[in-house]
């Protein structure tokens, strides 16, 4: 069974660095055609994608947020991080993290065939102003 | 950047059969995916490659694809399918996913 689960502060102050661990478990990430994105939802609006990190250690940003944001891993303890600098109550928000993962015969192709088939509960960030 | 344009709700009788839409340009040349997100719960994946159900998705949910409009239908509708789907592509030009705003679907 797959299982993804977000941690990390419930209150960031405005300015500061904010770390997000997403620790996963029925996968691995030095498997081909998966890897771990970032999503947020800030309340009562749509979801924003963030980052992804593939298991080749590929990363790829959001353009609007790509100053700002930095996505690791490390495969041996199944954990994902984001990091995302000088936090401001825009981003208060639900972050989730998702498998992404690909069952095409194009894999190779691109992050284009890939797909968020698992997504974690969501961990709440608020940005006080 | 590229922009997916959803209604912002669609209203149903259950029993009847919903059709939730999402524009982009040319997105019929591009691969869809839509998830479910229930009321104070994460998204879950509904469809996949356009047209393909995850494994445990009713047979009630299906996708189409072309032109400029991407579509998921939920026949026999029920209760249980309120909630906001929003669709996803890869933007290749701009190396990024991309959500529509979303629609929430409320059965009468």
């Amino acid at each position: 069974q797959v299982t993804l689960k977000e941690s990390g502060p419930v209150l960031v102050k405005p300015t500061e660095t904010l770390t997000l661990t997403c620790t996963f478990s029925g996968f691995s990430l030095s498997n081909v055609k998966v890897g771990v994105s970032w999503i947020r939802q800030p309340p009562g609006k749509a979801l924003e994608w963030l980052a992804h990190i593939f298991s080749n250690d590929e990363k790829t940003y959001s353009r609007s947020l790509k100053s700002r944001v930095s996505i690791s891993k490390d495969t041996s303890t199944s954990q994902v991080v984001l990091t995302m600098t000088n936090m401001d109550p825009v981003d208060t928000a639900t972050y989730y993290c998702a498998r992404i993962r690909c069952s095409s015969v194009s894999c190779l192709s691109g992050a284009r065939y890939y797909y968020m088939d698992v997504w974690g509960k969501g961990t709440t960030v608020t940005v006080p102003s | 950047s590229y922009v997916l344009t959803q209604p912002p709700s669609v209203s149903v009788a259950p029993g009847k059969t919903a059709t939730i839409t999402c524009g982009g340009n040319g997105i019929g040349s591009k691969i869809v995916h839509w998830y479910q997100q229930r009321p104070g719960q994460a998204p879950v994946l509904v469809m996949y490659y356009d047209t393909d159900r995850p494994s445990g998705i009713p047979e009630r949910f299906s996708g189409f694809n072309s032109g400029s409009t991407a579509t998921l239908t939920i026949s026999r509708v029920e209760a249980g399918d309120e909630a906001d789907y929003y669709c996803q592509v890869w933007d290749g030009t701009g190396d990024h996913w991309v959500f529509g705003g979303g629609t929430t679907l409320i059965v009468l």
